[in-house]
């Protein structure tokens, strides 16, 4: 069954460092996302991407975010200068017509 | 908000019970999908149900809607011990919307 591949599954950064995370998201999906999700909490949106430019974004989502597909099959999400409060699981998701999601392992960044 | 709501919070129950989850969300949407997560893992799609259908079945889940009430529930049948994990529902405004997730109810199967 095709996954989405995310890497790498755990990164460790030193605050105000960059991170870029990972996705390879199903080769025939459309719709491309980024979740996050605090240890405890809730899966939060942060942003979707559809026809090589973003679509919606959430209000986490600020000039310290950004996304890429550099070359039709990756997908790249990018944290400019981490926060503590960055770190997260990080999901990767894509889908066809956004019906049903197909999410990523994840990746889990820890800014110390 | 359009988030779902989940209750319980959390559920224990023994091996072979039924288990009953609930959801609720407060605008209209095109379609809600439950979702399920094991510890530290990723999400994993269980069924999508649009606003137009009432009910729908997959192996042991079955997934009601009730568009008048803003409400869905997720029944697990003859659970298993494999069925503990976090199971979450997410709401999509329109067709192409994101989705939105809600707090999630932790189930724990007991042997």
């Amino acid at each position: 069954e095709p996954e989405v591949t995310q890497t790498p599954s755990h990164q460790v950064t030193q605050m105000g460092q960059e991170v870029i995370l990972r996705c390879v998201p199903i080769s025939n999906h459309l719709y491309f996302y980024w979740y996050r999700q605090i240890l405890g909490q809730k899966v939060e949106f942060l942003v979707s991407f559809y026809n090589n430019e973003i679509s919606e974004k959430s209000e986490i989502f600020d000039d310290q975010f950004s996304v890429e597909r550099p070359d039709g099959s990756n997908f790249t999400l990018k944290i400019r200068s981490t926060k503590l409060e960055d770190s997260a699981m990080y999901f990767c998701a894509s889908s066809v017509l956004s019906y049903g999601y197909t999410f990523g392992s994840g990746t889990r960044l820890t800014v110390v | 908000s359009q988030q779902g709501e989940e209750d319980p919070q959390a559920l224990s129950i023994q091996e072979g019970e039924n288990a009953t989850m609930n959801c609720s969300y407060k605008t209209s949407i095109n379609n809600l999908q439950w979702y399920r997560q094991n510890s530290g893992r990723g999400l994993v799609h269980l069924i999508l149900i649009r606003s137009n259908e009432r009910e729908k079945h997959s192996g042991r889940l079955r997934v009601t809607l009730d568009t008048s009430k803003k409400s869905s529930s997720l029944l697990i049948t003859a659970s298993r011990a494999a069925d503990t994990a976090s199971y979450f529902c997410a709401t999509a405004l329109n067709r192409d919307d994101k989705i939105i997730f809600g707090k999630g109810t932790r189930l724990h199967i007991l042997p």
